[in-house]
């Protein structure tokens, strides 16, 4: 079974405005963190944004936020008022097991995300 | 600062042929991953060291490739020989320490062509 699903291949936004993009995640484990990860056509992985499992808040980073809901096991990151250079692959990545285990990421099939002027 | 720092960039052999690629993690983070990345998915991780010790090489196919970190430092990741399924991006990322919550920091990785 997949544990981390991004369902939507590729989205379309306009500038300006904002956008949701997908993520659910399958895990038994309690103790577990989600991330996201922004891709540009340069290849590297950029890290945007972290939640971890107890935490009781959505995270936010400017203008990252991301929409935790547990018992739905979603995930999903929105970015507000969309600009041209937010245009990249997103990844959603979830780390399993606890504190100081360290573990891999395990990472979504990603979304591109295209935002138009 | 710099950031994780990897070489060549890009890299196209001959299948059969060895090929190695080159990480050298932030200064100070004594975690390092290497992931292969193929077109269109997400990255995939082959091997985790903490310091010079490989804690995590489950998924690292050990009949043809090999990864080394000698100080704890700088690592190298071979492949010998190389198949036509190889091609991909390897992709190296480092962290302060093992600790869940800390991020990994991504090289730009190197695009490996196998012809």
């Amino acid at each position: 079974a997949q544990k981390i699903t991004q369902t939507q291949p590729g989205m379309f936004v306009q500038e300006k405005e904002a956008v949701t993009l997908d993520c659910t995640y399958d895990t038994s484990d309690p103790s577990y963190g989600l991330f996201w990860y922004k891709q540009p056509s340069s290849g590297e992985m950029i890290f945007l944004i972290y939640q971890g499992s107890y935490d009781q808040q959505n995270a936010t980073e400017g203008r990252y936020s991301l929409n935790f809901q547990k018992a739905r096991k979603s995930a999903n990151l929105v970015i507000s008022a969309s600009q041209l250079g937010d245009s990249a692959m997103y990844f959603c990545a979830m780390r399993e097991g606890s504190y100081n285990q360290g573990g891999k990421l395990i990472f979504g099939q990603g979304t591109e995300l295209s935002v138009k002027p | 600062e710099a950031g994780v720092v990897q070489s060549p960039r890009y890299k196209i052999i001959e299948k059969k042929q060895p090929v190695a690629f080159w990480c050298n993690p932030i200064s100070g983070h004594n975690t390092l991953y290497w992931y292969r990345q193929n077109l269109g998915q997400g990255p995939e991780l082959l091997i985790r060291y903490e310091n010079e010790e490989a804690v995590d090489d489950s998924q690292l196919p050990k009949d043809r490739f090999s990864a080394e970190r000698l100080k704890g430092v700088d690592s190298t990741l071979k492949i010998q020989p190389a198949e036509l399924g190889d091609s991909a991006v390897y992709l190296c990322a480092s962290s302060p320490g093992p600790s869940w919550g800390n991020e990994q920091f991504f090289g730009p990785g190197t695009r490996l062509t196998v012809l």
